[in-house]
């Protein structure tokens, strides 16, 4: 079946770019996305991007998409310590569902 | 006021008891998802419903069950918890003009069970 992967931890320091990478099976996905869980709260939207393009930049994110290799990277420039959270890549799969990766812990250090 | 209410949003239960997580939305949304969130496993799909009285199963369904009697409310029971189902739960909703396929989320409810 489908499946989506990505690391479990990354640290970087205050004012560093985070990079943040996720791969997928999936041949036919439309849509994927970035998640974001603060501590305690559900996930909420940070990104996305349609299958036809390979770059998608919003103020301080940065999605890359690798078709070819089925990869995502999302890029945060300025990381903040506000920005420490869980990190959720996701891939629709037929239109209808979201397939999640295992999420990746991200903590900010001064 | 959230978009999307689960209840209750903390339960501990002993291993055999009927358990059942509600969700409630106003987002007027037609899809709604049950996931159960486990530490480095991510969110796994439950259930799924397209409508009223549409079930579909996701990858995990063994030992969960799901109604969805009216387009706002989508629960999730377990029949006879065991500790394994130990685990946060989310309810989400996806619709809307501009589908995007983008889910919303409730806040979750942590299960425990003993």
């Amino acid at each position: 079946g489908e499946d989506v992967e990505q690391s479990l931890f990354l640290s970087v320091r205050e004012g560093d770019s985070s990079v943040i990478n996720c791969t997928y099976t999936d041949s036919s996905s439309t849509y994927l996305y970035w998640y974001k869980q603060e501590p305690g709260a559900g996930l909420q939207l940070l990104t996305y991007i349609f299958s036809n393009m390979d770059m998608k930049q919003d103020q301080r994110l940065t999605v890359l998409l690798n078709k070819k290799d089925k990869h995502l990277s999302l890029r945060i420039a300025d990381t903040q310590t506000g920005d420490s959270a869980i990190y959720f890549c996701a891939d629709l799969v037929n239109t209808d569902k979201l397939i999640f990766g295992t999420g990746t812990r991200l903590q900010v250090f001064p | 006021d959230a978009d999307v209410t689960q209840t209750p949003r903390n339960r501990i239960t002993k291993t055999g008891k009927r358990i059942m997580l509600e969700c409630s939305q106003t987002k007027g949304h037609d899809r709604m998802y049950w996931y159960r969130q486990d530490p480095g496993l991510g969110l796994r799909l439950i259930y799924y419903s397209f409508d009223v009285k549409d079930i579909n199963k996701g990858e995990i369904s063994d030992g969960y069950s799901v109604s969805r009697q009216a387009q706002a409310k989508f629960s999730l029971s377990l029949e006879s918890a065991i500790p394994n189902q130990t685990a946060l739960y989310f309810c989400a909703t996806q619709g809307g003009a501009a589908n995007t396929g983008e889910l919303f989320f409730g806040e979750g409810s942590r299960l425990t069970v003993l």
